[in-house]
């Protein structure tokens, strides 16, 4: 199907354990992005990638790795789960940067505990 | 960092009220956008705008930019508009940052 999708949906981990959220988009969109979102706070960028290959730090990269292999697929990992990393993660895609819509993953309710 | 202050936090309104969301930013953007965010937590894009008025059904949105400043107005606000409304802009200048977000503000309509 079209669209932008997230797995799993719903993670329960440990503290210390390696975790992999996967995001996947079928519109070819060069640009796509990790937010996650926690109470008090707005959404809070971790990592974007401008392309294959290219990666960057958003304000929150701390404990997270990027890759992006392929234009379609740009997978979060936690190498060492911690509470503090209890959110919900969103990933989003777009065209391009300024003056262009982002389209939103279904987002992943990660629990660490 | 720069804000992005939305108000209010929370708006509890009847059927039929007309709904008014603010979003103040500090420093110059090249553009603003209202995201809905749905009990169940997915997020839709309502608007992109950089200047003046857009209008969507019974939703609209304006935007000044001298005064730093966008409003969501909802028309015959419905129970089915109940969810959290998010500003997120990017900031001129800002480079890949991707957007920075208000905290949004919760709305519930009650018939």
């Amino acid at each position: 199907d079209a669209g932008i999708t997230q797995s799993p949906r719903y993670k329960i981990t440990e503290t210390g354990r390696q975790v992999t959220l996967m995001c996947h988009q079928t519109w070819s969109h060069s640009y796509m992005f990790w937010y996650r979102q926690d109470l008090g706070h707005g959404l809070r960028l971790i990592y974007y990638s401008a392309a294959a290959d290219i990666t960057d730090k958003g304000e929150v990269p701390d404990g997270y790795v990027v890759s992006r292999s392929k234009t379609e697929n740009f997978p979060l990992t936690l190498e060492s789960a911690t509470r503090s990393q209890t959110s919900v993660y969103f990933c989003a895609s777009s065209a391009g940067l300024a003056g262009v819509t982002q389209y939103f993953g279904p987002g992943t309710r990660l629990t660490v505990l | 960092k720069n804000e992005v202050e939305q108000s209010p936090q929370n708006l509890t309104a009847q059927e039929g009220e007309f709904i008014t969301i603010n979003c103040s930013y500090s420093v110059g953007i090249s553009a603003l956008h209202w995201l809905q965010q749905h009990p169940g937590g997915g997020i839709v894009s309502l608007f992109m705008l950089s200047s003046g008025k857009k209008k969507h059904g019974r939703l609209i949105a304006t935007i000044n930019i001298q005064e730093k400043h966008s409003s969501l107005h909802i028309t015959a606000s419905h129970p089915r508009d109940s969810a959290v409304y998010i500003c997120a802009v990017m900031y001129s200048g800002g480079g890949a940052d991707g957007l920075t977000f208000g905290k949004g503000t919760h709305l519930i309509i009650q018939p």
